[in-house]
């Protein structure tokens, strides 16, 4: 059974930083790109950041672009995401998903973490 | 890139069907067979519907369907059930210079 577990989420003051984590299994973690995907409280889903199978390939959307760093390691089936210089605008439920067959088809996600940024 | 325009609401009986549209531009839904749209019930992550437009993963119901007409996609759900009442999002691949993903606004389905 494919799972996503993530984790890290909490409250943190406007400029501060916060590591997110997710962790695979249930399924060859190195052979899918991965992605993350957020929701705001009360709003719609926002794609963040893709990161290719083996890394070479990563993209982020303009809103997070210079301040979030995603990454993975294969070798313990997890999916990162380093956020840096949070604003209140970043507060979130963070998802990680798995692409499917193709690019946009999300076909496995996670739970959720809530990300709040607040002083 | 902007995000897809969906309608905020939508509503239909049981039995009936409904459609939801999502409006893009040429530089997204016009330009790729990439669609996807997703189910999410309150308090719950997101479940995909459809994918490449018009394709169903593994265990969707037939009731959901998906299709494009020009910078226009629509999932259609036919047999409306109490079940289906949930918000809706669209999606599309936007990259013309550089890898980019857009969703809609998201839909609220009420099932009346």
């Amino acid at each position: 059974e494919v799972q996503l577990v993530e984790s890290g989420g909490g409250l943190v003051k406007p400029g501060g930083s916060l590591r997110l984590s997710c962790a695979a299994s249930g399924f060859t973690f190195s052979s899918y790109s991965m992605n993350w995907v957020r929701q705001a409280p009360g709003k719609g889903l926002e794609w963040v950041s893709s990161i290719s199978s083996s890394s070479s390939y990563i993209y982020y959307a303009d809103s997070v672009k210079g301040r979030f760093t995603i990454s993975r390691d294969n070798a313990k089936n997890s999916l990162y995401l380093q956020m840096n210089s949070l604003r209140a605008e970043d507060t979130a439920v963070y998802y990680c998903a798995r692409d499917g067959a193709t690019v946009t088809a999300f076909d496995y996600w996670g739970q959720g973490t809530l990300v709040t940024v607040s002083s | 890139q902007s995000a897809l325009t969906q309608p905020a609401s939508v509503s239909g009986s049981p039995g009936q069907s409904i459609t939801i549209s999502c409006t893009g531009t040429s530089s997204d839904v016009g330009s790729y067979n990439l669609v996807s749209w997703y189910q999410q019930h309150p308090g719950k992550a997101p479940k995909l519907m459809i994918y490449e437009g018009s394709k169903r993963p593994s265990g969707v119901s037939n009731r959901f369907s998906g299709s494009k007409s020009g910078n226009t996609a629509s999932l259609t759900i036919s047999g409306l059930q109490a079940e289906d009442e949930a918000d809706y999002y669209c999606c599309s691949y936007a990259g013309s210079s550089t890898f980019y993903v857009v969703f809609g606004g998201g839909t609220k389905l009420t099932v009346l």
